[in-house]
């Protein structure tokens, strides 16, 4: 089983949808959570991060962390088609990876005009 | 300049070259990381250093030698690589190891 798991998508939505993404991890200690946005040819940039259950907002975007569960998603309202790129997950590892960030394959996201 | 800096952006070298890839922080973090992205793979964790002192090196083969002199700087020295070495090698850095990180553009390299 991997260790941080992302469908790889492409994932389309029409123009001022709700984009949903999904990320699981295996290791059940693990307290951080991170989503990073990378548009092609560009590097990663952090966009959210979460640290305990529930929802996080930060404008049109939300964070949604179960433990229980073990699976952390995405929320993008009113897509853009600005907002298509390859979204990361990324999990900090718990007991065996201590301090080593974790990254999912990531999702494409393609919002349609 | 702000946030993370990467020189150089592209990079071309033959199998038995020597060359070094640089990288700078300007925020103050006190942790900083290598990272490898290859076509279709996630990110790969490649060395940790928090306070100038490396903490992790994630099975990465001897020809790549990584350099921290202080905080700010981060280096990695490269020699007699492989084609299949060829990727994006990231730098990022972060307040302390393992809170937010944040990456450079980086350095996209090619062995011929």
């Amino acid at each position: 089983q991997k260790e941080v798991e992302q469908n790889s998508g492409p994932l389309s939505v029409p123009e001022g949808a709700i984009a949903s993404l999904n990320c699981t991890y295996s290791d059940r200690v693990s307290q951080s959570f991170f989503w990073y946005r990378q548009y092609s040819g560009k590097s990663p940039e952090l966009i959210m991060s979460i640290y305990s259950n529930g929802d996080k907002e930060d404008g049109r975007f939300t964070a949604q962390l179960n433990k229980a569960s073990q699976y952390v998603s995405l929320l993008i309202r009113d897509s853009q088609p600005s907002d298509s790129a390859t979204y990361l997950c990324a999990v900090l590892g718990g007991s065996s990876n201590t301090g080593k960030l974790i990254f999912g394959q990531g999702t494409t996201l393609q919002v349609k005009p | 300049e702000t946030g993370v800096t990467q020189t150089p952006r592209h990079l071309v070298m033959g199998m038995t070259n020597k060359k070094s890839l640089k990288c700078e922080q300007h925020l103050g973090h006190n942790a900083m990381y290598w990272y490898k992205q290859s076509a279709k793979k996630p990110l790969e964790l490649m060395f940790v250093y928090s306070l100038e002192e490396r903490v992790e090196n994630n099975s990465v083969p001897s020809r790549f030698s990584p350099e921290c002199p202080n905080s700010s700087h981060l280096f990695l020295h490269l020699h007699t690589l492989q084609p299949e070495d060829s990727a994006l090698y990231l730098c990022a850095s972060s307040q302390v190891e393992g809170y937010e990180q944040y990456f450079g553009p980086g350095t996209r390299l090619t062995v011929t």
